[in-house]
């Protein structure tokens, strides 16, 4: 059975670092493109980043360039977010989510909260 | 950027009833590239539908996706009590950011 199963969320203050991972079971992460997608609460979806299944491409969004860094650690199985200089606007429930052009599956969620 | 654009914001009908629901781009999005999810509260979202029409593995053929160019569709030919819940429509364009619309709310009238 495919899992996603994201951690890491949590209250920080602005301008703190936090640190996302997702991990994968049920099938290859090394083969599968995976997306980090947020949703503040009330909110709608946001895209927020992409990598590919060898890790040379990564893509973000304006929203959060120069301060998130995507990556993937397909031996252990795992995606990850690094997240700093966190803002207010950042507060949101954080999925990962399988695959390019489709994401066929979605991790639960975690919620990470920026405040003081 | 792609701006998608869904119509209605709130979409009220009753079970039985059939639902047309729109994601409007900004500019000509491939058919390839066009997917739909469904998201419940407090659940992470559902892939519905993928290249604009290929419904994903396990969905009912009640939904269906049309569309090309600019105008795409999310059809639900006869409302289940399950199918109220918020719709998104993705574009996975030639180049990011990967955008998703801001959500059509299909809800029991």
């Amino acid at each position: 059975e495919v899992q996603l199963v994201e951690s890491g969320g949590g209250l920080v203050q602005p301008g703190g670092s936090l640190r996302l991972s997702c991990a994968a079971s049920g099938f290859t992460l090394g083969s599968f493109e995976m997306n980090w997608v947020r949703q503040a609460p009330g909110k709608g979806l946001e895209w927020i980043s992409y990598i590919s299944s060898s890790g040379s491409t990564i893509y973000y969004a304006d929203s959060v360039k120069g301060r998130f860094t995507i990556s993937r650690d397909n031996a252990k199985t795992s995606l990850f977010l690094q997240m700093s200089s966190l803002r207010a606007e950042d507060t949101a429930v954080y999925y990962c989510a399988r695959g390019w052009l489709r994401s066929d599956y979605w991790g639960q969620g975690t919620l990470v909260t920026v405040s003081s | 950027e792609i701006v998608l654009t869904q119509s209605p914001g709130t979409l009220s009908l009753s079970p039985g009833e059939r639902a047309t629901l729109s994601c409007r781009a900004s500019q000509s999005v491939d058919t390839s590239y066009l997917a739909w999810y469904q998201q419940k509260p407090g659940q992470a979202p559902r892939l519905l539908i993928y290249g604009a029409s290929i419904r994903a593995t396990g969905i009912p053929d009640r939904f269906g996706g049309s569309g090309s160019g600019t105008d795409f569709t999310l059809t639900i030919s006869r409302l289940e009590p399950e199918d109220f819940a918020v719709y998104y429509c993705q574009q996975y364009g030639s180049s990011p950011p990967y955008t998703f619309g801001q959500g059509t709310k299909l809800e029991i009238k």
